[in-house]
Order: C-alpha cells, then sequence, then structure tokens
C-alpha cells in the first residue's frame, strides 16, 4: 500500500503561469515532507521541506502548502520556467528520528516556451 | 568535484553474476541510503546506515546486502543479480540535522539480462 502517492504522472505548463503539483500521503504520523527535483541522467536534488507545524514555506518561486486534516500537500512554481521541466517527488517522514523519507511516484513537468 | 559519487555509472551483467555497487561521500556525513527506481514506482529504500557500526533494512532489502566501509563509502551488492534487479540505483546522504534532507549521488544504471 502506497503511503505517498503523486496521482498526476504527468503535468504541462505553459512558461510564466503557474505549476501546481500535488501529493497525497495516508499516515497521520508523518510530520516532515519534502520536494525534490530530478533531471534525466542526474540524482534527485532537494527543492523545499515543511514540517507538520506549518501549513506553508515559501522560498523564491516555490511554495508548498500543506493540509494535514486532507493529508494533502502542494507544490506551486510561480512563475514556471522551461528550466522548471523535470520529474518531482514528494517524500514523507515520521518522527522517530530515523529521517527514513518515503518518497512518492513522482510528476513530470513539462514547462513550454 | 561531486560530493556524493557512485560507480560504476551504467552497467550491464548476467543473471546470477554478483555485482557491487559503490558510493563515496565528501559532505562528512554520517547517515547514508541506498535506494532504487523503477517507473511507476518512485524511489524505494533498500538499506541505510547511521555510522559504520550501524546497517539497517529499508522496504526492498531481499537479494541485497551492504557494507559501510568507511564513514564516507557505502557500497550495495546483489550476490546473484536477478532480471527484476534492473533499475536506477541512488546512494544518498544526510546530516540527520533539521529535517534531514538527504544528497544524492547520481545514480548507477544496471541491467541484468
Amino acid at each position: 500500500d502506497q503511503q505517498v502517492k503523486q496521482n498526476s504522472p504527468s503535468l504541462s505548463v505553459q512558461e510564466g503561469r503557474i505549476s501546481i503539483l500535488n501529493c497525497d500521503y495516508t499516515n497521520s504520523m508523518f510530520d516532515y515532507f519534502l520536494w525534490y527535483k530530478k533531471y534525466p541522467a542526474e540524482g534527485p536534488t532537494f527543492l523545499i521541506s515543511i514540517s507538520s507545524i506549518k501549513d506553508k514555506n515559501e522560498d523564491g518561486r516555490f511554495t508548498v502548502f500543506l493540509n494535514k486534516s486532507a493529508k494533502h500537500l502542494s507544490l506551486h512554481i510561480v512563475p514556471s520556467q522551461p528550466g522548471d521541466s523535470a520529474v518531482y517527488f514528494c517524500a514523507a517522514s515520521g518522527t522517530s528520528g530515523t529521517y527514513k523519507y518515503i518518497f512518492g511516484t513522482g510528476t513530470r513537468l513539462k514547462v513550454l516556451a | 568535484d561531486a560530493d556524493v559519487t557512485q560507480t560504476p555509472r551504467n552497467r550491464i551483467t548476467k543473471t546470477g553474476k554478483r555485482i557491487m555497487l559503490e558510493c563515496s561521500q565528501t559532505k562528512g556525513h554520517d547517515r547514508m541510503y541506498w535506494y532504487r527506481q523503477d517507473p511507476g514506482l518512485g524511489l524505494r529504500l533498500i538499506y541505510y546506515s547511521f555510522d559504520v557500526k550501524d546497517i539497517n533494512k529499508g522496504e526492498i532489502s531481499d537479494g541485497y546486502s551492504v557494507s559501510r566501509q568507511a564513514q564516507a563509502k557505502f557500497s550495495l551488492s546483489l550476490e546473484s543479480a536477478i532480471p527484476n534487479q534492473t533499475a536506477l540505483y541512488f546512494c544518498a546522504t544526510s546530516d540527520g540535522i533539521g529535517v534531514g534532507e538527504q544528497f544524492f549521488g547520481p545514480g548507477t544504471r544496471l541491467t541484468v539480462l
């Protein structure tokens, strides 16, 4: 049973518009959530995080929103740029201190020029 | 130079062969991880280690073994490779501080014929 789900395998957005990537989780004990970006032939790179005590975290063009009651988080990219075209993974971890993150299946974002 | 390196980057082998994938890091992190990525399945944790004397199984450890030779080195072995171990393998490190984000190597693409 997949504890972290990214139900949209792909997303296309026009340059300059907003990209919204979604992630759902099932375990209410998760309290840290991360987003990673992955380009082809490279490893994932950390993008932004949020802890369960917050409902929003912003870093430049990237904002992550957390809705704990719905067990849902989303990554907003505004404005989207062609260089944002990549696969995005969300990941979640519990409070055990092990930082064993469970990853979603990824969403491939394509930003059209 | 890259902080997390993996060798080899690509490997083709035959069923039944023993394979070792190596990971080295210069970040000085204590925590190291091995993941595999399969299409539609995201990243799944194989093994992780919090220091040289600590080795833990992840969610899909069957058919794999690991060795933590030093703080900076963490190797993954497939004792007798089988075709369904064909995947992209990533090593990652973390300092376990804050949200404990992980830093990934570039990956090893392994094909088992």
